[in-house]
């Protein structure tokens, strides 16, 4: 298995524009997490997914950002517009599920977005 | 509020000597404890974990040490070497309703040849 894919690995955009950041998980993972890292809170949790369903959005920071599954194999995460304080690594997660916490999951690349 | 704690942002050991990384929690609910390695460029790797009915996991060098009363656990590598160097990641989950991990902040260990 390729692990999970995301992509691009680096973005910049200009401040207001719309950025889209993909995921791909692990076949056969029925959980997918959004996470997003800076230095002053570490990994944050954004939103996670179970079978393609929102599960808990709590971490989303405010509208402008938004998520979607639709199907098993592929997650966005947009944000629009976009803002210079969205600047972050973001990181896409997947798991079995099956209480997981023995293996953990398994992290992407990640996506490093600047906005300018 | 942050519930999981790394108050030492960055650490620098010696090779071959002990590295002791250390992470506070605030939520009693946690059920389990997971520690995360970090190279650059790359996404979160998992190391180790242990439930919270133990006080001690082992895989090779490294040992999770966890002190419910206090809230506290800790991981020890011995001995360090070079390809540790790379950031920690302490993170906690509950067996209640979901599958989330919630991370701390990270701490930077550094191997000195």
């Amino acid at each position: 298995d390729a692990g999970v894919i995301q992509s691009p690995r680096h973005e910049v955009t200009e401040m207001g524009q719309e950025v889209t950041l993909r995921c791909k998980p692990i076949s056969g993972h029925d959980y997918l997490f959004w996470y997003r890292q800076t230095m002053m809170r570490g990994l944050e949790l954004l939103i996670y997914f179970n079978n393609n369903v929102p599960i808990d959005d709590s971490g989303m920071p405010e509208d402008r950002f938004s998520a979607k599954m639709p199907n098993a194999s592929f997650s966005t995460l947009k944000i629009q517009p976009s803002e210079p304080r969205d600047s972050a690594v973001y990181f896409c997660a997947s798991s079995s599920g099956t209480r997981g916490w023995r293996t953990g999951y398994t992290f992407g690349s990640g996506t490093r977005l600047t906005v300018v | 509020d942050q519930q999981v704690k790394q108050n030492s942002p960055s650490l620098s050991v010696q090779e071959g000597r002990i590295s002791i990384l250390n992470c506070d929690y605030t939520n009693s609910m946690f059920d389990y404890f997971l520690w995360y390695k970090k190279y650059p460029a790359e996404g979160p790797t998992f190391l180790i974990s242990i439930s919270s009915i133990k006080d001690k996991n082992e895989d090779g060098r490294f040992t999770v040490f966890l002190n419910k009363s206090a809230k506290h656990l800790s991981l020890h590598i011995v001995p360090s070497q070079p390809g540790d160097s790379a950031v920690y990641f302490c993170a906690a989950g509950s067996n209640f309703g979901n599958e989330k991990l919630t991370f701390g902040t990270g701490t930077r260990l550094t191997i000195i040849p």
